[in-house]
């Protein structure tokens, strides 16, 4: 079965750092393009990252450039998210999902894993 | 930068009825657009790619049609499981949603 698993959410303050991972399962995860996707409470979808298969093309919001790194793992079907200086406005949760095709398109999600920023 | 914008943001129906919802794009995306259920407390599910294509496992009664600046996804008869929000996305811009209720 095909499976994504989000980990590492939390409570951290502002300024705080966090690194979530996402395991993958059930498909050859070196194949695919990866992204992170976050919802804030009680508000809509917004795109945060992506990954090309071989880790080498990454791409971001601008509201988290230079603060959030993306990352992968292929020999251990792993995704990351380091998150750097975060602000309350990057509270979340924050999902991880597989990519098909070239536009981004979702067609595996994780479950998510919470990020809460604050004091 | 592409927006996109949903109507209406929310569709009260019942049961056995049809639902249109709306997807319109700041400037034409081609057919390259998605669409996207999510129940409360779960993960947004992929319906539709590429405009009208059902994604593995969804209903027929799910379909999507569309190009260049408007799309609509529509629900033929609406089953119970199936009160939601639908987003709309054009590679890294989601819309802002229609949630369908009762």
């Amino acid at each position: 079965e095909v499976q994504l698993a989000e980990s590492g959410g939390g409570l951290v303050q502002p300024g705080g750092s966090l690194r979530l991972s996402c395991a993958a399962s059930g498909f050859t995860f070196s194949n695919y393009w990866m992204s992170w996707v976050r919802q804030a409470p009680g508000k809509g979808l917004e795109w945060v990252a992506n990954v090309r298969h071989d880790g080498v093309a990454r791409h971001y919001v601008d509201s988290v450039e230079g603060r959030f790194t993306i990352s992968r793992d292929n020999a251990k079907n792993s995704l990351y998210l380091q998150m750097n200086s975060l602000r309350v406005e990057d509270t979340a949760v924050y999902y991880c999902a597989r990519v098909q095709g070239e536009y981004d398109v979702g067609d595996v999600w994780g479950k998510g894993t919470t990020v809460t920023v604050s004091s | 930068e592409i927006v996109l914008t949903q109507s209406p943001a929310t569709l009260s129906l019942s049961p056995g009825e049809r639902a249109t919802l709306s997807c319109r794009a700041s400037q034409s995306v081609g057919s390259y657009l998605a669409w996207y259920q999510q129940k409360p407390g779960q993960a947004p599910r992929l319906l539709i790619y590429d405009a009208s294509n059902r994604a593995t496992g969804i209903p027929a009664r799910f379909s999507g049609s569309g190009s260049g600046a408007d799309f609509t996804l529509t629900i033929s008869t609406l089953e119970p499981e199936d009160f939601a929000v639908y987003y709309c996305q054009h590679r890294r811009t989601f819309g802002p949603g229609t949630k369908v209720d009762i």
